[in-house]
């Protein structure tokens, strides 16, 4: 059963630079999976990122930027803010319809 | 506008049945392929199903939701269905309805509770 893989949890100072990965539990993830990232804090929907490895959402700041690092998809975020403190996910295709989420990452601004 | 929509969440009985409904508005509803995505208290986000733009519109499920939930649209009413059977315990989260763009959800409700327990 395929996995996708984030890290569980990340710390970045304000003003610093973060980087969350996505990877797969078997094999690597291309520009083919389609990698999007979706922000979420507690009690609100989900609000998209970046689609298609690295195209920006309407209204996302260029602070968000998505990219391929190796084998893995990437949400880069610099300058972090106190409001980006949240839960970041990746979602993958997976071909066939089937689409996988990340466990999610918990980002904390501190 | 852009807006979706979801309505028909609640607590129902494990085995029970439920069927959820999302109301578009804002766009034009038969260009998207539409999705449900969940989430369970305290967890992370789960894609469920997916229909297509297309006329008769094919299907996707996830494994954990094949056989038991039956995702439809209604073009005329721009309205998304779930159709939710035989609930389990484990089906218990937000069920949130998502537009697709490019093998990506752009566009999200507030979300519904669904809550099985006896």
């Amino acid at each position: 059963q395929t996995v996708v893989t984030q890290e569980p949890s990340f710390s970045v100072s304000p003003g610093g630079t973060v980087t969350l990965t996505c990877g797969l539990s078997f094999g690597s993830v291309s520009t083919s999976n389609y990698p999007s990232w979706y922000q979420q804090t507690p009690g609100q929907a989900p609000r998209t990122l970046i689609y298609t490895t690295n195209s920006r959402s309407s209204g996302v700041p260029d602070r968000f930027s998505g990219s391929i690092l190796g084998n893995k998809a990437a949400l880069t975020i610099t300058g972090a803010q106190a409001d980006d403190e949240s839960d970041y996910y990746c979602v993958l295709y997976m071909g066939g319809g089937n689409m996988i989420f990340g466990g999610g990452t918990k980002l904390t601004v501190l | 506008e852009v807006q979706l929509l979801e309505s028909g969440g609640g607590l129902v009985q494990p085995g029970g049945s439920l069927r959820l409904s999302c109301a578009a508005s804002g766009f034009t509803f038969s260009n998207y392929a539409m999705n449900w995505v969940r989430q369970a208290p305290g967890k992370g986000l789960e894609w469920v199903s997916t229909i297509t733009d297309t006329a008769g519109g094919a299907t996707f499920y996830a494994d954990s939701v094949k056989g038991r939930f039956t995702v439809s649209r209604d073009m005329s009413q721009n309205t998304l269905y779930l159709q939710m059977t035989t609930l389990r315990a484990d089906d218990t989260a937000v069920y949130y309805c998502a537009r697709r763009k490019a093998y990506a959800f752009d566009v999200w409700g507030q979300g519904t509770m669904v809550t099985v327990s006896s």
